[in-house]
Protein backbone atom coordinates (compact mmCIF):
# COMPACT_ATOMS: atom_id res chain seq x y z
CA UNK A 1 0.00 0.00 0.00
CA UNK A 2 1.24 3.83 -0.49
CA UNK A 3 0.43 4.84 3.32
CA UNK A 4 1.80 3.52 6.51
CA UNK A 5 0.40 0.37 7.45
CA UNK A 6 0.88 -0.33 11.30
CA UNK A 7 0.28 -4.22 12.87
CA UNK A 8 -1.97 -5.10 14.67
CA UNK A 9 -4.46 -2.86 14.66
CA UNK A 10 -5.20 -4.08 18.16
CA UNK A 11 -3.48 -6.22 20.82
CA UNK A 12 -5.22 -7.13 24.20
CA UNK A 13 -2.22 -8.55 26.24
CA UNK A 14 -2.03 -9.63 30.05
CA UNK A 15 0.16 -7.59 32.71
CA UNK A 16 3.81 -8.80 32.39
CA UNK A 17 3.37 -9.94 29.21
CA UNK A 18 6.07 -8.88 26.29
CA UNK A 19 4.37 -7.42 23.17
CA UNK A 20 6.03 -5.97 19.43
CA UNK A 21 4.28 -3.44 17.51
CA UNK A 22 5.03 -3.26 13.81
CA UNK A 23 5.28 -0.60 11.39
CA UNK A 24 5.70 -0.61 8.13
CA UNK A 25 6.63 3.37 6.30
CA UNK A 26 5.96 5.25 3.34
CA UNK A 27 8.62 3.61 1.01
CA UNK A 28 11.28 6.11 0.62
CA UNK A 29 10.49 7.41 4.07
CA UNK A 30 13.91 7.91 6.00
CA UNK A 31 12.58 9.10 9.04
CA UNK A 32 10.34 7.08 11.25
CA UNK A 33 8.93 8.04 14.54
CA UNK A 34 6.84 6.42 17.24
CA UNK A 35 4.26 8.13 19.61
CA UNK A 36 2.24 7.43 22.32
CA UNK A 37 -1.34 8.41 22.62
CA UNK A 38 -3.39 7.97 25.63
CA UNK A 39 -7.57 8.26 25.58
CA UNK A 40 -8.46 11.70 25.29
CA UNK A 41 -4.71 12.86 25.25
CA UNK A 42 -2.08 14.54 22.98
CA UNK A 43 0.89 12.75 21.27
CA UNK A 44 3.64 11.96 23.10
CA UNK A 45 7.23 11.19 21.13
CA UNK A 46 8.53 7.84 22.23
CA UNK A 47 11.65 7.19 19.72
CA UNK A 48 12.88 8.83 16.09
CA UNK A 49 14.69 7.31 13.74
CA UNK A 50 16.69 9.03 11.16
CA UNK A 51 18.45 7.18 7.95
CA UNK A 52 21.19 5.42 9.38
CA UNK A 53 21.76 8.13 12.59
CA UNK A 54 21.76 6.55 16.35
CA UNK A 55 17.68 7.01 16.93
CA UNK A 56 16.36 9.51 19.43
CA UNK A 57 15.27 7.21 22.14
CA UNK A 58 15.04 10.72 24.64
CA UNK A 59 11.01 10.18 24.59
CA UNK A 60 10.94 6.42 26.03
CA UNK A 61 9.24 6.43 29.33
CA UNK A 62 11.81 3.40 31.13
CA UNK A 63 13.61 0.71 29.77
CA UNK A 64 11.01 -1.65 29.55
CA UNK A 65 10.13 -0.14 25.73
CA UNK A 66 12.56 -0.53 23.11
CA UNK A 67 12.03 -0.17 19.22
CA UNK A 68 14.37 -1.42 16.72
CA UNK A 69 14.79 -0.54 12.64
CA UNK A 70 15.84 -3.04 10.27
CA UNK A 71 17.72 -2.15 7.33
CA UNK A 72 16.13 1.53 6.73
CA UNK A 73 12.74 0.22 6.86
CA UNK A 74 10.23 -1.85 9.08
CA UNK A 75 10.27 -0.48 12.63
CA UNK A 76 9.57 -2.62 15.83
CA UNK A 77 8.49 -1.21 18.94
CA UNK A 78 9.26 -3.36 22.00
CA UNK A 79 7.69 -3.69 25.46
CA UNK A 80 8.55 -5.74 28.18
CA UNK A 81 6.25 -6.29 30.99
CA UNK A 82 3.71 -4.82 30.22
CA UNK A 83 1.91 -2.48 33.02
CA UNK A 84 -1.74 -1.50 32.72
CA UNK A 85 -0.44 2.65 32.32
CA UNK A 86 0.65 1.00 28.96
CA UNK A 87 -2.90 0.79 27.52
CA UNK A 88 -3.17 3.58 24.84
CA UNK A 89 -2.52 3.96 20.86
CA UNK A 90 0.79 3.53 19.36
CA UNK A 91 1.04 5.28 16.69
CA UNK A 92 3.90 5.51 13.83
CA UNK A 93 4.67 8.03 11.56
CA UNK A 94 7.25 8.45 8.20
CA UNK A 95 8.78 11.46 6.66
CA UNK A 96 10.36 11.91 3.38
CA UNK A 97 14.63 13.35 4.40
CA UNK A 98 14.56 17.10 6.05
CA UNK A 99 10.59 17.00 6.04
CA UNK A 100 8.82 17.42 9.09
CA UNK A 101 5.56 16.65 7.04
CA UNK A 102 4.56 13.29 8.85
CA UNK A 103 2.53 10.60 7.72
CA UNK A 104 1.32 8.42 9.52
CA UNK A 105 -0.40 4.75 10.01
CA UNK A 106 -3.84 4.15 11.95
CA UNK A 107 -2.08 3.23 15.06
CA UNK A 108 -2.04 0.09 17.33
CA UNK A 109 -4.70 -0.03 20.30
CA UNK A 110 -3.04 -1.46 22.97
CA UNK A 111 -4.61 -2.72 26.05
CA UNK A 112 -3.25 -4.47 28.91
CA UNK A 113 -5.43 -6.49 31.07
CA UNK B 1 9.80 22.31 29.59
CA UNK B 2 9.13 22.84 26.08
CA UNK B 3 5.81 22.31 24.73
CA UNK B 4 2.94 23.28 22.59
CA UNK B 5 -0.16 23.88 24.30
CA UNK B 6 -3.97 24.71 23.11
CA UNK B 7 -6.05 27.16 25.18
CA UNK B 8 -9.50 25.31 24.77
CA UNK B 9 -10.49 21.10 24.54
CA UNK B 10 -13.88 21.55 22.96
CA UNK B 11 -15.19 23.67 20.46
CA UNK B 12 -18.72 23.55 19.35
CA UNK B 13 -19.47 25.46 16.00
CA UNK B 14 -22.82 25.88 13.94
CA UNK B 15 -22.49 24.49 10.00
CA UNK B 16 -21.62 26.65 7.89
CA UNK B 17 -19.79 29.51 10.52
CA UNK B 18 -16.13 29.73 10.66
CA UNK B 19 -13.97 28.00 13.25
CA UNK B 20 -11.15 29.31 14.81
CA UNK B 21 -8.68 26.94 16.63
CA UNK B 22 -6.12 28.73 19.08
CA UNK B 23 -2.60 27.59 20.30
CA UNK B 24 0.60 28.71 22.12
CA UNK B 25 3.86 27.34 21.89
CA UNK B 26 7.03 28.50 23.87
CA UNK B 27 9.59 27.04 22.11
CA UNK B 28 11.24 30.25 20.75
CA UNK B 29 13.63 28.24 18.52
CA UNK B 30 10.50 26.35 16.84
CA UNK B 31 10.43 27.37 13.50
CA UNK B 32 8.18 25.18 11.82
CA UNK B 33 4.40 24.64 12.51
CA UNK B 34 2.42 22.30 11.40
CA UNK B 35 -1.76 21.88 11.85
CA UNK B 36 -3.35 18.19 12.04
CA UNK B 37 -6.94 16.85 11.97
CA UNK B 38 -7.52 13.56 13.78
CA UNK B 39 -10.71 11.39 12.95
CA UNK B 40 -11.73 9.08 14.98
CA UNK B 41 -9.88 5.46 14.87
CA UNK B 42 -7.34 7.19 12.34
CA UNK B 43 -3.90 8.44 12.14
CA UNK B 44 -3.41 12.31 12.35
CA UNK B 45 -3.55 13.73 8.64
CA UNK B 46 -1.81 16.45 7.87
CA UNK B 47 -3.70 19.83 7.03
CA UNK B 48 -1.46 23.18 6.67
CA UNK B 49 1.67 24.25 8.10
CA UNK B 50 3.94 27.75 7.83
CA UNK B 51 7.36 28.41 8.68
CA UNK B 52 8.54 30.76 10.70
CA UNK B 53 9.46 33.28 8.05
CA UNK B 54 5.39 33.84 7.03
CA UNK B 55 2.47 34.75 9.36
CA UNK B 56 -0.01 33.78 7.06
CA UNK B 57 -1.11 31.07 5.07
CA UNK B 58 -4.07 29.98 2.61
CA UNK B 59 -5.19 26.61 1.69
CA UNK B 60 -8.42 25.28 0.41
CA UNK B 61 -10.84 26.30 3.20
CA UNK B 62 -8.44 26.64 5.98
CA UNK B 63 -5.98 29.65 7.20
CA UNK B 64 -2.98 29.10 9.56
CA UNK B 65 -1.97 32.57 11.26
CA UNK B 66 1.27 32.89 13.27
CA UNK B 67 2.22 35.61 15.80
CA UNK B 68 5.78 34.92 16.46
CA UNK B 69 5.67 38.28 19.10
CA UNK B 70 3.30 36.17 21.32
CA UNK B 71 4.11 32.31 20.00
CA UNK B 72 0.35 31.63 19.07
CA UNK B 73 -0.47 30.08 16.20
CA UNK B 74 -4.25 29.98 14.73
CA UNK B 75 -6.38 27.73 12.79
CA UNK B 76 -9.07 29.01 10.86
CA UNK B 77 -11.41 27.20 9.10
CA UNK B 78 -13.82 28.80 6.92
CA UNK B 79 -17.63 27.37 6.21
CA UNK B 80 -17.52 24.60 8.54
CA UNK B 81 -19.00 21.04 7.45
CA UNK B 82 -19.61 18.01 9.95
CA UNK B 83 -17.26 16.79 8.24
CA UNK B 84 -14.69 18.62 10.00
CA UNK B 85 -15.73 16.95 13.27
CA UNK B 86 -12.19 15.39 14.46
CA UNK B 87 -9.57 16.62 17.14
CA UNK B 88 -7.13 19.08 15.58
CA UNK B 89 -3.38 19.47 16.96
CA UNK B 90 -1.04 21.88 16.68
CA UNK B 91 2.95 21.25 16.22
CA UNK B 92 5.96 22.32 16.49
CA UNK B 93 9.16 21.62 15.26
CA UNK B 94 12.68 23.49 16.53
CA UNK B 95 14.43 21.74 13.82
CA UNK B 96 16.34 17.99 13.42
CA UNK B 97 13.31 16.76 12.40
CA UNK B 98 11.47 16.28 16.20
CA UNK B 99 8.02 17.36 15.84
CA UNK B 100 6.25 18.17 19.40
CA UNK B 101 2.76 18.09 19.27
CA UNK B 102 0.21 19.65 21.98
CA UNK B 103 -2.63 18.47 23.64
CA UNK B 104 -5.41 19.09 20.93
CA UNK B 105 -8.77 20.56 20.63
CA UNK B 106 -12.01 18.77 19.20
CA UNK B 107 -14.28 20.23 17.42
CA UNK B 108 -17.79 19.31 17.07
CA UNK B 109 -19.76 20.59 14.27
CA UNK B 110 -23.35 21.66 14.85
CA UNK B 111 -25.79 20.47 12.00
Amino acid sequence: GAGVSQSPSNKVTEKGKDVELRCDPISGHTALYWYRQSLGQGLEFLIYFQGNSAPDKSGLPSDRFSAERTGGSVSTLTIQRTQQEDSAVYLCASSFPSSEKLFFGSGTQLSVL
Amino acid sequence: GESVGLHLPTLSVQEGDNSIINCAYSNSASDYFIWYKQESGKGPQFIIDIRSNMDKRQGQRVTVLLNKTVKHLSLQIAATQPGDSAVYFCADSGGYQKVTFGTGTKLQVIP
